[in-house]
């Protein structure tokens, strides 16, 4: 079976300081992974994706995120946070029928 | 931007009302995803399809249905709404040789 455990479901950061955002996942085989975000009251935009190529993935708005297979692990990572950048972000694992396992969700708040 | 659109977008209906949530894709894809979000939760599958008039459940099945009979509206019934049916719902296509999913901007129903 397929899921994800988000470490934190609140991180604060202060503007221009390093963001991480942790997540374990837990897979059966060779999991395909992706980090969603979610901006107040809007729908879900795709932040990247991990699908066995690269260990280290990039996405939109500077984030990244790496793949490390012996700690189950595909935390999310931000050199310098924006104040834009505050919202939730979901951790996921695709599972059989390529149904998406969700996260519960990590509410990132960026301090001017 | 996806092409997928949800109506209504927001709905308030009394317990027992039947209910129909639309979603609409103008993009011709064969997967299409209802999901619905609540607090501590993340999302949560209730019914996917994968081809016109080819559906399955999912994690939270129970109190749904839903139908496909043309490849772009996926309609998602709540036959005798529960106030335990107060949520937001997502509607989803999977796109890519990898069927990440994109999401539709949602519909807020709430149940009296």
């Amino acid at each position: 079976a397929q899921s994800v455990t988000q470490l934190d479901s609140h991180v604060s950061v202060s503007e221009g300081t390093p963001v991480l955002l942790r997540c374990n996942y837990s897979s059966s085989y060779s999991p395909s992974l992706f980090w969603y975000v979610q901006h107040p009251n809007k729908g879900l935009q795709l932040l990247l994706k991990y699908t066995s190529a690269a260990t280290l993935v990039k996405g939109i708005n500077g984030f990244e995120a790496e793949f490390k297979k012996s700690e189950t692990s595909f935390h999310l990572t931000k050199p310098s946070a924006h104040m834009s950048d505050a919202a939730e972000y979901f951790c996921v694992v695709k599972g059989g029928a390529n149904n998406l396992f969700f996260g519960t969700g990590t509410r990132l708040t960026v301090i001017p | 931007d996806a092409g997928i659109t949800q109506s209504p977008r927001h709905k308030v209906t009394e317990t027992g009302t039947p209910v129909t949530l639309r979603c609409h894709q103008t993009e011709n894809h064969r997967y299409m995803y209802w999901y619905r979000q609540d607090p501590g939760h993340g999302l949560r599958l209730i019914h996917y399809s994968y081809g016109v008039k080819d559906t399955d459940k999912g994690e939270v099945s129970d109190g749904y249905s839903v139908s496909r009979s043309k490849t772009e509206d996926f309609l998602l019934t709540l036959e005798s709404a529960t106030s335990s049916q107060t949520s937001v719902y997502f509607c989803a296509i999977g796109r890519g040789e990898t069927y990440e999913q994109y999401f539709g901007p949602g519909t807020r129903l709430t149940v009296t």
